[in-house]
């Protein structure tokens, strides 16, 4: 079965600064994708950035990118010059043959 | 606006009540799937329909059922309500002209039990 784990409950980043939320996964399927959510205070899910397992090349959005790497099964975000509107769940997610799996979120305060 | 639509956005009920939660996928999506996150949790998937058939099941009590209509929409039941069901219920929706796309969330709907 597929896993999905992120192993910081919390993080801070100062307002302006860079962060970067680890996500690991696990799987045997070879196609695949992943995702990183976003969950303000308003509990709506949006999504930041999206992967796909056959591109080699990192996925990018404006200050949000990741660092794919296939092999070591690891997908981490890097948000650069934080905002205080980053404040949020960040919830790291794999999508493969059926049904999407979440890790269980990494909490993002913003210091101004 | 994410085009996923769930109603009712809240719901406060008693303990051993039935509920139905309802969800409009987008337009042309024919999966949906269905999520629950209690207060600060993760998100657990409890089901997932394509065209109108269960493609995968989660975690998903006996006391809940879940079906997808003709016209897409789908509605999710929980029965014989307990304290412990109390949470954010999501429903989520994807297309399929591409292989796997990214899910589309409603807004939630939050459910009470008292």
């Amino acid at each position: 079965a597929q896993t999905v784990t992120q192993s910081q409950p919390e993080m801070s980043v100062q307002e302006a600064e860079t962060v970067t939320l680890s996500c690991t996964y696990d799987t045997s399927e070879s196609d695949y994708y992943l995702f990183w959510y976003k969950q303000p205070p308003s509990r709506q899910m949006i999504l930041v950035i999206r992967q796909e397992a056959y591109k080699q090349q990192n996925a990018t959005e404006n200050r949000f990118s990741v660092n794919f790497q296939k092999a070591a099964k690891s997908f981490s975000l890097k948000i650069s010059d934080s905002q205080l509107g980053d404040a949020a769940m960040y919830f790291c997610a794999y999508k493969g043959t059926y049904k999407y799996i979440f890790g269980t979120g990494t909490r993002l305060k913003v210091l101004a | 606006d994410s085009g996923v639509t769930q109603t009712p956005k809240h719901l406060i009920t008693a303990t051993g009540q039935r509920v139905t939660l309802r969800c409009s996928p987008r337009s042309g999506d024919l999966s949906v799937y269905w999520y629950q996150q209690s207060l600060d949790q993760g998100l657990q998937f409890l089901i997932q329909y394509y065209n109108g058939e269960e493609r995968a099941k989660g975690n998903i009590l006996e006391r809940f059922s879940a079906q997808q209509f003709p016209d897409l929409h789908s509605e999710l039941n929980l029965s014989s309500l307990e304290l412990g069901d109390s949470a954010l219920y999501f429903c989520a929706s994807s297309g399929d002209r591409e292989l796997n796309t990214e899910a589309f969330f409603g807004q939630g709907t939050r459910l009470t039990v008292v």
